[in-house]
């Protein structure tokens, strides 16, 4: 079973709506990600907080807005979205942001399916 | 730059057979590692194996393996006696220690179907 848990597992929300995902992970890790993924493709990272600061932000419209309430949640707040924005939303998190070792594999939650309409 | 890549977008292997997913990378950086996740249709994706550029054996792990050969830049994976449920796509991934912030690189992804 994973150890990073996501939540909604299934999200449908109209282009007006305000809503968020949430990510949870236990494993002390100090690194948390957010990438989108659209059908047959490979994932795009979207945010990274490191000790819970942004650290980088790959030029995502504002319609989505991070939060690091603490080193052990990660939520991405919705608005205005787009019908292009439906894909699976993958929370991610490692060690730390520091290459080197298999201590920081980047270990991924279950995804959010997230469909605007 | 960080390059994956995988040349298969897909494979079909007979259940108990062994089959090689292709991963071949480009970085000019001397210290990386080397990551397989599988990514069944539910969407999670599930990390499998890890080899780094200094480590002198081929990682193992239960039924997978990494055929991890430097010089020709390529990271196999190797999947033993298939299962039905090992039908998922497979994605080949990399991290640099000069990436920025240890960012992971993903290949496009091998589609593996596993039949009875």
């Amino acid at each position: 079973d994973t150890e990073v848990t996501q939540t909604p597992k299934h999200l449908v929300m109209g282009m007006t709506n305000k809503k968020s995902l949430k990510c949870e992970q236990h494993m002390g890790h100090r690194a948390m990600y957010w990438y989108k993924q659209k059908a047959k493709k490979p994932p795009e990272l979207m945010f990274v907080y490191s000790y819970e600061k942004l650290s980088i932000n790959e030029s995502v419209p504002s319609r989505f807005s991070p939060e690091c309430p603490n080193s052990s949640l990660l939520n991405l707040h919705l608005h205005a979205l787009q019908p292009e924005d439906s894909a699976l939303y993958l929370c991610a998190s490692s060690q730390d942001v520091v290459t080197g070792s298999s201590g920081n594999t980047i270990y991924f939650g279950e995804g959010s399916w997230l469909t605007v309409v | 730059a960080q390059k994956i890549t995988q040349t298969q977008p897909g494979m079909f292997v007979q259940e108990k057979e062994a089959v090689t997913l292709d991963c071949t990378y480009d970085t000019s950086d001397p210290s990386y590692g080397l990551f397989w996740y599988k990514q069944p249709s539910s969407g999670e994706m599930i990390f499998l194996i890890y080899q780094g550029s200094y480590d002198q054996q081929n990682a193992t792990e239960g039924r997978y393996s990494l055929n991890f050969q430097k010089a020709r830049k390529s990271a196999n994976l190797v999947i033993s006696a298939s299962q039905l449920g090992d039908s998922a796509m497979y994605f080949c991934a990399m991290r640099a220690r000069g990436s920025t912030l240890g960012r992971l690189y993903f290949g496009r992804g091998t589609q593996l179907t596993v039949w009875p």
